[in-house]
């Protein structure tokens, strides 16, 4: 069965600590892959995504996630990690562009 | 462009009753998206359209549940005698057919069921 696993519900780090958040798929093919954020009260927003080519991908707010389709894998990492940053992450995977599966979300809190 | 937004925000009910939220997708996005969200997990989707043409339907979607997008543009999505376990927070997406997935999120609407 298809499925996104995110490893580690809740995640807290000091502020200026690096972020690493895990995302594992299962997929016999190389799906489209995604990391939203969600803030309280609010709905997703893309962080960053990937598609084909550069395997390593570039978002917003300093993230970046690598694909790395020999362990089936698209961690989300910040090298220094602010304030602002706390919210909820989820990893999604398109499987064959109108197939969304995500995971169950990563909770990231910094602590001063 | 404002983006997606979705009315009411918030809504309160009492078992047995129905409820319909609303969506109005990015303008010229063709796909429109509904997902359910509960405390701690991901978004599960519901439902689909491409257009006006419901494409797929999630087996989450019982039959108390009914979603339209009449004329390609805004969706609505009814509940019928609400459940205590529809409480959540519902989402709606929209998104270009062609290229990658990405969708656009809306606030949600969140659904208490006393």
């Amino acid at each position: 069965a298809q499925s996104v696993t995110q490893l580690g519900s809740h995640v807290s780090v000091s502020e200026g600590a690096l972020v690493l958040l895990r995302c594992n798929y299962s997929s016999s093919v190389p799906p489209y892959l995604f990391w939203y954020v969600q803030y309280p009260n609010q709905g997703l927003q893309l962080l960053l995504k990937y598609t084909t080519g550069a395997t390593l991908v570039k978002g917003i707010n300093g993230f970046e996630a690598e694909f790395k389709k020999s362990e089936t894998s698209f961690h989300l990492t910040k090298p220094s990690a602010h304030m602002s940053a706390a919210a909820e992450y989820f990893c999604a995977v398109d499987y064959n562009n109108n197939d969304m599966r995500f995971g169950a979300g990563t909770r990231l809190t910094v602590k001063p | 462009d404002t983006g997606v937004s979705q009315n009411p925000r918030h809504k309160i009910t009492k078992r047995g009753q129905n409820v319909t939220f609303r969506c109005d997708p990015i303008s010229e996005h063709n796909r429109l998206y509904w997902y359910r969200q509960t405390l701690g997990q991901g978004p599960e989707f519901l439902t689909y359209f491409q257009n006006e043409a419901q494409l797929e339907k999630s087996r989450l979607l019982s039959d108390r549940f009914s979603a339209e997008r009449p004329k390609g543009s805004f969706s609505t999505l009814e509940i019928q005698r609400t459940e205590q376990g529809d409480s959540a927070m519902y989402l709606c997406a929209s998104s270009l057919r062609t290229g990658p997935n990405e969708q656009f999120f809306g606030p949600g609407t969140r659904l208490t069921v006393l």
